[in-house]
């Protein structure tokens, strides 16, 4: 099936320093990719919609020159954290979207665990 | 706008016990639902779907069906095994974005 892999699958960082998280759709391509934040014990939240070749639509509360998104190629999309601070610290998860007649659906990354000090 | 609402865990059971994990919605118009797994330390994974009222998703051995009169889409399992402990999500597509948006997740422990 398909499969999508997230880089780095937890990353430890200093306050004020700056994280990238890459999503790679690994035998398919995704025109759509999503960005989800998801707290202890709660619900994954959309963060962000990454369109390849265009720019991210982001999710009313979520800062968009905080939380950078590139969607470079039909494969790749990455969330770079800037100068990130505590309350940054989170699990990310990034899904690829596949339409196709009457299909429809997404796969998840693994997610990825940053914490920052 | 449209949520999802699953009942609150840990569930703890014992191995071949019934499983059900409860889980309405409100949205507006017919979204499609979902179940997904959460396995420690991976990602979600589809367990299973609904397109429209009164289908049943089914995969191993979990069924689901698509209660539109009820607003449900409850999980069950008649014989649960130790494997089985996982996260479990309930879902729909109901998102602006064509993104889903999920329930707080129901995380299932399941003794020998």
């Amino acid at each position: 099936g398909a499969v999508v892999s997230q880089h780095p699958s937890w990353v430890i960082c200093k306050s004020g320093t700056s994280v990238k998280i890459e999503c790679r759709s690994l035998d398919f391509q995704a025109t759509t990719m999503f960005w989800y934040r998801q707290f202890p014990k709660q619900s994954l939240m959309l963060m962000a919609t990454s369109n390849e070749g265009s720019k991210a639509t982001y999710e009313q509360g979520v800062e968009k020159d905080k939380f950078l998104i590139n969607h470079a190629s039909l494969t790749l999309s990455t969330l770079t954290v800037t100068s990130a601070h505590p309350e940054d610290s989170s699990f990310y998860i990034c899904s690829a979207r596949v339409r196709g007649g009457s299909t429809d659906t997404q796969y998840f990354g693994p997610g990825t665990r940053l914490t920052v000090l | 706008g449209d949520s999802v609402t699953q009942m609150e865990g840990p569930v703890t059971l014992s191995e071949e016990a019934f499983l059900t994990i409860n889980c309405t919605y409100t949205a507006t118009g017919y979204p499609s639902l979902f179940w997904y797994v959460q396995y420690p330390g991976e990602g979600l994974q589809l367990l299973l779907k609904a397109t429209k009222a009164d289908d049943k998703g089914s995969n191993k051995g979990f069924e689901a069906t698509y209660r539109k009169e009820t607003t449900s889409f409850h999980l069950e399992k008649g014989s649960v095994q130790v494997s089985d402990s996982a996260v479990y999500f309930c879902a729909l597509s109901g998102g602006s974005q064509g993104n889903l948006i999920f329930g707080k997740g129901t995380k299932l422990s399941v003794k020998p």
